[in-house]
């Protein structure tokens, strides 16, 4: 059974540094990976989708890797803002369907 | 539409009532998925639907919990004699093929 988990809980930076959330997984048979955030009473807004055979995705600020055979992938937040603040979560597709790690809770501080 | 709706936003309802949870996904997308959050976890897998049929519904937690996607399009996801351990954020997501999920705002439900 796939199990996905997240380090670390939570984060809090200033403004303006770069940071990195890790996600980690138990069986490297996946098909994808995917990075969401959700803001607090809100629904997810996916980030990035790295497929199987890919090591990683960029958009804009953020970077996203896949090391599929070590069951590992990394969030990279390069200079953070206070709108940065969130909850991070990564979905891993095994089969049929989506495991979610517990998330990573981000307070950027102005 | 422009992207996954979800009806109600909000729901309260009585320990033993029945529910019915709505869900509209992106237009042409085929793939549906139902999934449960709790307060400070991720969501957890419920159902998924190719088309019209239910193509894992491994997630279900009982058989109190069941969902529909008749015309292959709009999800209902129906819970019968409601426990206080539904109470719960149900959100809904849909992809093509399977890939990129979007999600919608999610229902509220809160059973007292």
């Amino acid at each position: 059974k796939q199990e996905v988990t997240q380090i670390p809980a939570a984060l809090s930076v200033p403004e303006g540094e770069n940071l990195v959330l890790n996600c980690s997984f138990t069986d490297s048979a996946i098909y994808n990976l995917q990075w969401f955030r959700q803001d607090p009473g809100k629904g997810l807004t996916s980030l990035l989708l790295i497929q199987s055979s890919q090591r990683e995705q960029t958009s804009g600020r953020l970077n996203a890797s896949l090391d599929k055979s070590s069951g590992r992938s990394t969030l990279y937040i390069a200079a953070s803002q206070p709108g940065d603040s969130a909850t991070y979560l990564c979905a891993v597709r095994t089969g049929q369907n989506f495991v979610f790690g517990p998330g990573t809770r981000l307070s950027v501080l102005p | 539409g422009a992207g996954v709706s979800q009806t109600p936003s909000n729901k309260v309802t009585e320990k033993g009532k029945y529910v019915e949870l709505r869900c509209d996904p992106i237009s042409g997308h085929t793939a549906l998925y139902w999934y449960r959050q709790s307060l400070g976890q991720g969501p957890e897998f419920l159902i998924y639907f190719q088309g019209t049929g239910a193509a894992d519904d491994s997630g279900l937690p009982n058989d109190r919990f069941f969902a529909v996607r008749p015309e292959g399009s709009v999800s209902t996801l129906k819970i019968q004699r409601t426990e206080r351990g539904d109470s719960a954020v149900y959100l809904c997501a849909s992809s093509s093929g399977g890939n990129e999920q979007f999600f919608g705002p999610g229902t509220r439900l809160t059973v007292l």
